[in-house]
């Protein structure tokens, strides 16, 4: 099991450019979701998803943009990316939406917009 | 809303000696934590977590926490810390619908 994976790792961007990051899990994880990290701010919630075609704002959803249209996949879209943006982003996964249950993140995504 | 408190952004701490990280959450009907670890230019790793039963609650690494729902607290500890323990704490509140709701953080610096 590779578990969650990120790509890419790093990105610079420029103002208004658009990108995706990706994130996928085989651990047949019906929960996904993508969280930004930001300095004395601990991790926001941005979209999560609980099924393939389920998708759902989270805490900071504005410029971010989600889909689900399998299991696997989890892709984050920034639409016209601002500096405000610049941070680490981690997708996460779990088993359950529904009861606690462990999540398990990616290794992040550190991403700089100019 | 629930919410979690980290009460220390920074611990400097000497190597071998005692540890504890401070949290404290929002009270709930039902109160599921976590504590997650990340090392510098890593992801989250979890610490360990309680659902329900024993207060006292072992993880990896060594660390331990105790949840005490009548002071709402959730504190992370370790008898003796090692410079490998050097890395970013985070307490966590599980939410509605499986969502995680973090605390800021705690850098734990362990010199020699």
């Amino acid at each position: 099991n590779a578990g969650v994976t990120q790509t890419p790792k790093f990105q610079v961007l420029k103002t208004g450019q658009s990108m995706t990051l990706q994130c996928a899990q085989d651990m047949n994880h019906e929960y996904m979701s993508w969280y930004r990290q930001d300095p004395g701010m601990g991790l926001r919630l941005i979209h999560y998803s609980v099924g393939a075609g389920i998708t759902d704002q989270g805490e900071v959803p504005n410029g971010y943009n989600v889909s689900r249209s399998t299991t696997e996949d989890f892709p984050l879209r920034l639409l016209s990316a601002a500096p405000s943006q610049t941070s680490v982003y981690f997708c996460a996964s779990s088993y359950s939406y529904s009861q606690p249950a462990t999540i398990y993140f990616g290794e992040g995504s550190w991403l700089t917009v100019v | 809303a629930q919410s979690v408190t980290q009460l220390d952004s920074q611990v400097p701490v000497f190597e071998e000696a005692p540890v504890e990280l401070r949290c404290n959450y929002s009270s709930s009907v039902s109160v599921y934590l976590f504590w997650y670890v990340q090392y510098p230019n890593q992801g989250l790793q979890l610490l360990l977590k309680y659902l329900s039963g024993s207060t006292l609650v072992k993880g990896i690494n060594g660390f331990e926490a105790e949840f005490n729902k009548s002071q709402t607290s959730f504190h992370l500890r370790k008898p003796s810390v090692h410079i490998s323990d050097t890395a970013e704490y985070f307490c966590a509140v599980w939410g509605q619908g499986g969502k995680l709701i973090f605390g800021q953080g705690t850098e734990l610096s362990v010199k020699p």
